[in-house]
């Protein structure tokens, strides 16, 4: 069964520092989702990741991904108030290939202070 | 605004009853999946659709039911209410439903069953 891990599930950040947040998965894939929800919202949909070594970013957000080691990590630089959310990994895993089927993970919950 | 439409936004009623949530994906897109968001649960694919047909399903228990319609609008049946079934439950879209298609999700439709 694959199993979706994001570490920590909680993180206060200071605004204007760094921070990297990471998804761990269980079984080979070459896609990854990232998605932001701000609470009782919708999923934002972030960033798609097709291979390895993928790096997209978007404003303060990098993401990338290492396939070989089963792990995409989240960047964040500079956090600001309006970065507060939870981030949400997803892989897209289906037996046949044809169909997309995506795991989340728990959520990683941000909190922005000054 | 992702543009996929649900309805209603929010629901409340009795065990054991039935109720309807609708959906309608973004224009264009022909995949349409389900997903069941609760807090001990967290964010689980309940079903897919691709144009008409179900495509993939998942934890999706014998009690729901789903259907994509010609128009590609989609309803996700739910009946014996349980009380565990109260979630947030999304209605997602994208353009084929194969791997790697960025997925669009709605702003979703709180059920409370009482």
């Amino acid at each position: 069964e694959l199993k979706v891990e994001q570490n920590p599930l909680f993180l206060s950040m200071q605004e204007g520092k760094n921070y990297t947040i990471y998804c761990n998965y269980s079984t080979t894939s070459d896609r990854l989702y990232w998605y932001r929800q701000d609470p009782g919202k919708s999923l934002e949909s972030l960033f798609v990741l097709l291979s390895n070594g993928a790096v997209k970013q978007e404003g303060r957000l990098m993401a990338s991904l290492d396939t070989k080691a089963r792990l995409s990590t989240l960047h964040i630089t500079a956090a600001v108030h309006d970065l507060s959310a939870t981030y949400f990994c997803a892989v897209d895993k289906d037996g046949t290939g044809a169909n997309s089927k995506l795991t989340f993970g728990k959520g990683i919950t941000l909190s922005v202070r000054p | 605004d992702s543009g996929v439409t649900q309805t209603p936004k929010h629901l409340i009623t009795a065990t054991g009853q039935r109720v309807t949530l609708r959906c309608s994906p973004r224009s264009g897109d022909l995949s349409v999946y389900w997903y069941q968001q609760s807090l001990d649960q967290g964010l689980q694919f309940l079903i897919q659709y691709y144009n008409g047909e179900e495509r993939a399903k998942g934890n999706i228990l014998e009690r729901f039911s789903a259907q994509q319609f010609p128009d590609l609008h989609s309803e996700l049946n739910l009946s014996s209410l349980e009380l565990g079934d109260s979630a947030l439950y999304f209605c997602a879209s994208s353009v084929s439903g194969t791997q790697g298609n960025t997925i669009y999700f709605g702003e979703g439709s709180w059920l409370t069953v009482v």
